[in-house]
């Protein structure tokens, strides 16, 4: 069981708007302004795609942003693309001993 | 642009200790940054193995410290991973990686792939 809950599945279609959330505790997501987001497609390493809370590395389209309140962070994809359809994961700094932990991933569908 | 290219056995008997090689290009290890390890088991989410940054100080996952050394050698721009006494829970695709901060990954290698089994 991931220390962090995401939901299992999203979809949407080509040119909508969706939403992951990623929920934790006061002890990590609420916590910290650590979080991160990372993009899989299948047989590919993850690639970040949002970290500190809502910061985009170079390159990542903005179509893509993060956003936190209270305990839970949300990955935001708006004009969805057929190349969006990927496993999503979220991952947080948490202040335990465990320092680094991750949700267990949610599956995009582009219908 | 650093490139990261993960290697070693992909076959690892139970009991026996996993040895990564994480070989850097692009960038020289000694100049900073964090450099990391990720796991992914089969058909699963992923797991935060470790890192270190480059002058050695190192952070782990207490659930594998006691079996996890992450080292780098600047003189051959490499990060490595030896995790020991490995069973079957130990088989995934292993990612290297780094950042300016050991709680996410920047830029990650394409992964390694550890079969444990006699």
């Amino acid at each position: 069981q991931s220390a962090l809950t995401q939901p299992a599945s999203v979809s949407g279609s080509p040119g909508q708007s969706i939403t992951i959330s990623c929920t934790g505790t006061s002890s990590d997501v609420g916590g910290y302004n650590y979080v991160s987001w990372y993009q899989q497609h299948p047989g590919k390493a993850p690639k970040l795609m949002v970290y500190d809370v809502s910061n985009r590395p170079s390159g990542v389209s903005n179509r893509f942003s993060g956003s936190r309140s209270g305990n839970t962070a949300s990955l935001t994809i708006s004009g969805l693309q057929a190349e969006d359809e990927a496993d999503y994961y979220c991952s947080s700094y948490t202040g335990s001993s465990t320092l680094v932990v991750f949700g267990g991933g949610t599956k995009l569908t582009v219908l | 642009q650093v490139q990261l290219q993960g290697s070693g056995p992909g076959l690892v008997k139970p009991s026996e200790t996993l040895s990564l090689t994480c070989t850097v290009s692009g960038y020289s290890i000694s100049n900073g940054y964090y450099w990391g390890w990720i796991r992914q088991p089969p058909g699963k989410g992923l797991e935060w193995i470790g890192s270190i940054y480059h002058s050695g100080s190192t952070y782990y996952n207490p659930s594998l410290k006691s079996r996890v050394i992450i080292s780098v050698d600047t003189s051959k721009n490499q990060s490595s991973l030896k995790l020991s006494s490995v069973t079957a829970a130990d088989t995934a695709v292993y990612y290297c990686g780094v950042s300016p901060y050991y709680y996410y990954m920047d830029v990650w290698g394409k992964g390694a792939t550890v079969t444990v089994s006699s």
